[in-house]
C-alpha cells in the first residue's frame, strides 16, 4: 500500500521568510495530492491540493509543487505571517474503488512562525 | 445542517461503558471515515465506508464498530470503553471517485476514558 513520509517534523522560521514542508509517497500510481492545515484545538482543513498532471499549483502566499518521477511533492509558503503557525499534513491517494485505505496522511510538520 | 458534524463535542467516559460517536454530513459524499489524533500524533484511520451499506477496517479498527445505514450517517461505537481510546476523535467525508477526493472533516470529539 501506500507509504507517505514527511520532513521536517517541526520547522520555526521568522515571520516573513518562508517555509517549505517536503512529502514523499511510494505508489506511483497516486495522483491526488492534498494539503491540510490543522490549528491548535481546530480540525484539519484543505489548504491546497495538486493532480499529478499539474507540476505546481498557486494560491496567494501557498503553493504546492510535484515531481511525479523522483515522487515527492512539497509545501510553498512564502510571507510567513504568525498565524501560519499550525500542524500541516500532507496526502496522497489515487482513483480506486477502495478509497478509505488509498486515502493516505503524512505524519504532520509542526510549523511555527517566531515574530 | 451545513456541512459535517459531530456529536458530542467532548465526553468523559467511565472504562467498560459502551459510546456510541455520531457524525452526520450533508453534501451526499459517498465516502465516510473515521480518525483518531492522540496527542502530538498524526491522524490515524479507524474505520471507513466507501459507500452506504459498505464498512471497511483502517489502521486501528480493534474496539471500535462502525454502520452506515444511509449516506449521511457514520456513527462509531465503542462497545467496552478503554482508557487507551482516550484521544480527539474526527469523522470525515469526500466525494470519492468525483472530481475531488478531498476529504472534509468534521469539528471532533474529545473522548477522554477513565
Amino acid at each position: 500500500g501506500e507509504n507517505v513520509e514527511q520532513h521536517p517534523s517541526t520547522l520555526s522560521v521568522q515571520e516573513g521568510d518562508s517555509a517549505v514542508i517536503k512529502c514523499t509517497y511510494s505508489d506511483s500510481a497516486s495522483n491526488y495530492f492534498p494539503w491540510y492545515k490543522q490549528e491548535l484545538g481546530k480540525r484539519p482543513q484543505l489548504i491546497i491540493d495538486i493532480r499529478s498532471n499539474v507540476g505546481e499549483k498557486k494560491d496567494q502566499r501557498i503553493a504546492v509543487t510535484l515531481n511525479k518521477t523522483a515522487k515527492h511533492f512539497s509545501l510553498h509558503i512564502t510571507e510567513t505571517q504568525p498565524e501560519d503557525s499550525a500542524v500541516y499534513f500532507c496526502a496522497a491517494t489515487k482513483d480506486s474503488e477502495n478509497y478509505g485505505q488509498n486515502f493516505v496522511f503524512g505524519p504532520g510538520t509542526r510549523l511555527s512562525v517566531l515574530p | 445542517i451545513a456541512g459535517i458534524t459531530q456529536a458530542p463535542t467532548s465526553q468523559i467516559l467511565a472504562a467498560g461503558r459502551r459510546m456510541t460517536l455520531r457524525c452526520t454530513q450533508d453534501m451526499r459524499h459517498n465516502a465516510m471515515y473515521w480518525y483518531r489524533q492522540d496527542l502530538g500524533l498524526g491522524l490515524r484511520l479507524i474505520h471507513y465506508s466507501n459507500t452506504a451499506g459498505t464498512t471497511g477496517k483502517g489502521e486501528v479498527p480493534d474496539g471500535y464498530s462502525v454502520s452506515r445505514a444511509n449516506t449521511d450517517d457514520f456513527p462509531l461505537t465503542l462497545a467496552s470503553a478503554v482508557p487507551s481510546q482516550t484521544s480527539v476523535y474526527f469523522c470525515a467525508s469526500s466525494d470519492a471517485g468525483g472530481p475531488t477526493d478531498t476529504q472534509y472533516f468534521g469539528p471532533g470529539t474529545r473522548l477522554t476514558v477513565l
